[in-house]
């Protein structure tokens, strides 16, 4: 079985630090990693993804995540947070060729200025 | 490129009601999941449809059921409603072609399902 916590229901940073969401998953066969963001009454955008390639991966709006595949980790970061960052993130796990992803519970990033 | 549609955006129901959701994907996109998201169990998936055919299912009861048309617009029915049902439900379309789990998914807004 698959699975994916997110570290933190909830994450606060000050306008301009550093922004990290952390992402842990469990598969059993080599996974595929998303991060999404879903902002107020609105669906989810894919903010980046992991199929395999590159162990560093860039994603829209200046995020980036890291594969680890020794700590079983897919962090997300972004090294200055703005106040339109302020959302919910989720990360997202699929594998094995199944199409069914698993999703984490999301982290709600509260920005203050 | 117009994106994901999904109407109705809310709806209220009553208990032992029937509903259904409809979602027009982007265009030229042949598969449709179902997702639906709660503050209790988060995003769970419900259904994926490629080319008319549920290619893959979550664990939901029978009473949630989908299917897709020709044009690749799909609908997803919800009967007899429970309180537990009370939901977003997200509509996620991709090209579909790679079959499996790369696939970037583009998400509509959602229909709030409120049951009374």
């Amino acid at each position: 079985a698959q699975s994916v916590t997110q570290l933190g229901s909830h994450v606060s940073v000050s306008e301009g630090a550093l922004v990290l969401l952390r992402c842990n998953y469990s598969s059993s066969v080599p996974p595929y990693l998303f991060w999404y963001v879903q902002y107020p009454n609105q669906g989810l955008q894919l903010l980046l993804k992991y199929t395999s390639a590159a162990t560093l991966v860039k994603g829209i709006n200046g995020f980036e995540a890291e594969f680890k595949k020794s700590e079983t980790s897919f962090h997300l970061t972004k090294p200055s947070a703005h106040m339109s960052d302020a959302a919910e993130y989720f990360c997202a796990l699929s594998s094995g060729g199944s199409y069914i992803p698993t999703f984490g519970r999301g982290t709600s990033l509260i920005v203050h200025p | 490129k117009a994106g994901v549609t999904q109407t109705p955006r809310y709806l209220i129901k009553t208990r032992g009601q029937q509903v259904t959701l409809s979602c027009s994907p982007i265009s030229g996109h042949r598969s449709v999941s179902w997702y639906q998201q709660t503050p209790g169990q988060g995003l769970q998936f419900l259904f994926e449809y490629f080319s008319e055919t549920q290619r893959n299912k979550g664990n939901f009861p029978g009473r949630f059921s989908g299917r897709q048309f020709s044009n690749s617009r799909s609908e997803m029915n919800v009967s007899t409603l429970e309180l537990g049902d009370s939901a977003l439900y997200l509509c996620a379309s991709s090209p579909g072609t790679s079959g499996v789990s790369t696939d970037t998914q583009y998400f509509g807004p959602g229909t709030r399902l409120t049951v009374l």
